[in-house]
């Protein structure tokens, strides 16, 4: 039972435009999100998150938007870059919890120039 | 900066046989954790540790053991290695109290059981 889902595997988009991927979540517990991005041969790091208390939060070229009723979350890229194709984890956990992270199955960003 | 150290980084094994992936941490986190992430499948949960002398299991644990006998290392213990190991293993950590919940992953350690 996946409790973070990320249903398009892939988004190809082109230099410029936004680049908007979508995350679903059924676990009413959780009460902070979070989207990491990650290389080939490398580890995820942290791009941005959110708290439940909040609809929207920024960062930059990235925008996290937050939809508790619908329990989903998207993530907002303008404008898109070649440098920003990889794949895109979305990620879920509660505060009482052991910030343990739920991990989305992910979607590959490819930003074609 | 070294941040969160895995090794190794590539290992082959054959089945039933044991290894140690090694994980050490130099920002004094109290919290870790080891994922294992599946072609086209998220990071899943092995196992957690709070702190140092305390561990707990994640969502697939089974066939794993760790300890944390020290605050910076938590290593990874495979007794009897099963081709359903064949996976990336990441080690992360973060501090208790970081209210932006980042977890800092570490480049991540590729083994196959053959």
């Amino acid at each position: 039972d996946q409790q973070v889902k990320q249903n398009s595997p892939s988004l190809s988009v082109q230099e410029g435009r936004i680049s908007i991927l979508n995350c679903d979540y059924t676990n009413s517990m959780f009460d902070y999100f979070l989207w990491y991005k990650k290389y080939p041969a490398e580890g995820p790091t942290f791009l941005i998150s959110i708290s439940s208390i909040k609809d929207k939060n920024e960062d930059g070229r990235f925008t996290v938007f937050l939809n508790k009723s619908a329990k989903h979350l998207s993530l907002h890229i303008v404008p898109s870059q070649p440098g920003d194709s990889a794949v895109y984890f979305c990620a879920a956990t509660s505060r009482d919890s052991a910030r343990q992270l739920t991990f989305g199955s992910g979607t590959q960003l490819t930003v074609l120039p | 900066n070294a941040g969160v150290t895995q090794t190794p980084k590539f290992r082959i094994l054959k089945i039933g046989q044991s290894m140690t992936l090694q994980c050490t941490q130099d920002m004094n986190h109290n919290y870790m954790y080891w994922y294992r992430q599946d072609p086209g499948m998220g990071l899943k949960l092995i196992y957690y540790s709070v702190g140092a002398g305390i561990t707990d299991k994640g969502e697939v644990p089974n066939g794993y053991n760790v300890s944390r006998s020290t605050t910076e290392d938590f290593p990874l213990r495979l007794e009897l290695a099963a081709p359903s190991q064949t996976s990336v293993y990441f080690c992360a950590s973060t501090n208790r109290g970081d209210t932006t919940g980042e977890l800092f992953f570490g480049e991540g350690s590729r083994l196959t059981v053959l």
